[in-house]
């Protein structure tokens, strides 16, 4: 267990509609990360937050969203869902924002889009 | 860029050695190993950082060669609990501007046979 707890683990719904996937780090880290995982794409670095700010962006649609509350969790905003959306979606946390720090991974959100 | 990691599987005895190899085209300031297991989350591994080697478990070691950008991951006496895929994450020598992006190879899979 890394302490990274992420909910809902599955999630199915239609094209075009919008969802939120949550992300609660381990206690006492400051920073998320959040990745997408496909099958032709691989494990994508998506964006990263440190204590309520965005720290660095990767090739993040439009369409995608996220931030960071006082309370150290996160949420990815994903709106009109295309099929290709489909993929594990994970949060890592590490307790500082530097690239000299591990990065403990949830479970991920499974999503699956019909 | 993506890191390039080779082989692209390797299908290992139990107590048989392996070596994972990952290259980067870019000037890289750490190099971070993880394994999945199959529906898993990635688990951390260990970090090389340029200009340093730091082991994060007994029998399983890494090194960094910052003049070649390539660092390989030394599975010895392996085990059943071995087999997965292993993923090398990198981050660029940017200057301190990269945080914690972590930049994933395509990943090599690992498979041990009793």
């Amino acid at each position: 267990d890394s302490g990274v707890t992420q909910t809902p683990k599955h999630l199915i719904t239609a094209t075009g509609q919008r969802v939120t996937l949550r992300c609660s780090p381990r206690s006492g880290d400051l920073s998320v990360y959040w990745y997408q995982q496909s099958l032709d794409q691989g494990l994508q670095f998506l964006i990263q937050y440190y204590n309520g700010e965005e720290r660095a962006k990767g090739n993040i649609l439009e369409r995608f969203s996220a931030q960071q509350f006082p309370d150290l969790h996160s949420e990815l905003n994903l709106s009109s869902l295309e099929l290709g959306d489909s993929a594990l979606y994970f949060c890592a946390s590490s307790d500082r924002d530097r690239p000299n720090q591990p990065q403990h991974f949830g479970d991920g959100t499974r999503l699956s889009i019909l | 860029q993506q890191p390039v990691q080779s082989p692209q599987a390797v299908i290992l005895r139990e107590g048989e050695d392996a070596v994972i190899n990952c290259s980067s085209s870019k000037a890289l300031y750490s190099v971070h190993w993880y394994r999945q297991k199959h529906g898993e989350a990635p688990v951390f591994l260990m970090i090389l950082l340029k200009g340093g080697e730091q082991k994060g478990h007994e029998k399983i070691s890494a090194s960094f060669n910052e003049k070649k950008q390539q660092s390989s991951l030394y599975l010895t006496a392996s085990q059943l609990s071995y087999s997965g895929t292993y993923f090398c994450g990198t981050v660029p020598n940017a200057g301190g501007t990269s945080y914690g992006k972590l930049t994933f190879g395509q990943g090599t899979i690992l498979t041990v046979h009793p």
